[in-house]
């Protein structure tokens, strides 16, 4: 069974500072990765993927993540966060064949002018 | 593309009155997704179609809520009696199995 822990519920950073928001998964066999973001009343859109090959992944907006085997993580980052930054964050899991998709609780990221 | 349809936006019901959702994937996309999204959490998986086969299940309370998928396309949730605790925004997703799951704007729903 696979599952994914999103350590912090809230994250709050400074207009133009660092975004990291943190995600581990529990696997037996490789995972397929994916972080999302949701925006109020919205529903949810991918932000980037992890599938295999490249453990650094570039994604929409700016947001990149990494696929740290030894660690079992796949943090989200941003360099310079913007206003606009400012909703919920998901990671989840699937396998290969895109069962077991599964979601952690969520980060909501605020963001400070 | 056509993204993925759901209807309606909203409902407003009282307990034990019942409801049906519908959502319609994306062209060609043989898995459909059912997640309940209770206000502050992340959305939990109710069911996953492949075609019209169910391929997980075990999250879904099923001496209220049923789902079905006739003829691999569109599908619908539906809810027998509803509780207070249903009370959530439903999502749909499809998705051509193994890539990202494209989801639906969802369905919100209150059981007063």
């Amino acid at each position: 069974a696979q599952s994914v822990t999103q350590l912090g519920s809230h994250v709050s950073v400074s207009e133009g500072a660092l975004v990291l928001l943190r995600c581990n998964y529990s696997s037996s066999v490789p995972p397929y990765l994916f972080w999302y973001v949701q925006y109020p009343n919205q529903g949810l859109q991918l932000l980037l993927k992890y599938t295999t090959g490249a453990t650094l992944v570039k994604g929409i907006n700016g947001f990149e993540a990494e696929f740290k085997k030894s660690e079992t993580s796949f943090h989200l980052t941003k360099p310079s966060a913007h206003m606009s930054d400012a909703a919920e964050y998901f990671c989840a899991v699937s396998d290969i064949t895109g069962n077991q998709f599964y979601f952690g609780t969520g980060t909501s990221l605020t963001v400070i002018p | 593309e056509a993204g993925v349809a759901q209807s309606p936006r909203y409902k407003i019901i009282e307990k034990r009155q019942s409801v049906a959702f519908w959502c319609n994937p994306i062209s060609g996309h043989a898995t459909l997704y059912w997640y309940q999204q209770i206000l502050g959490q992340g959305p939990k998986l109710l069911i996953q179609f492949q075609n019209n086969g169910v391929v997980d299940d075990s999250q879904l309370p099923k001496d209220r809520f049923s789902a079905e998928r006739l003829k691999g396309v569109d599908s619908t949730l539906k809810i027998q009696p509803a509780k207070l605790e249903d009370s959530a925004v439903y999502l749909c997703a499809s998705s051509l199995g193994g890539v990202a799951g494209v989801f639906g704007q969802g369905t919100r729903l209150t059981v007063v």
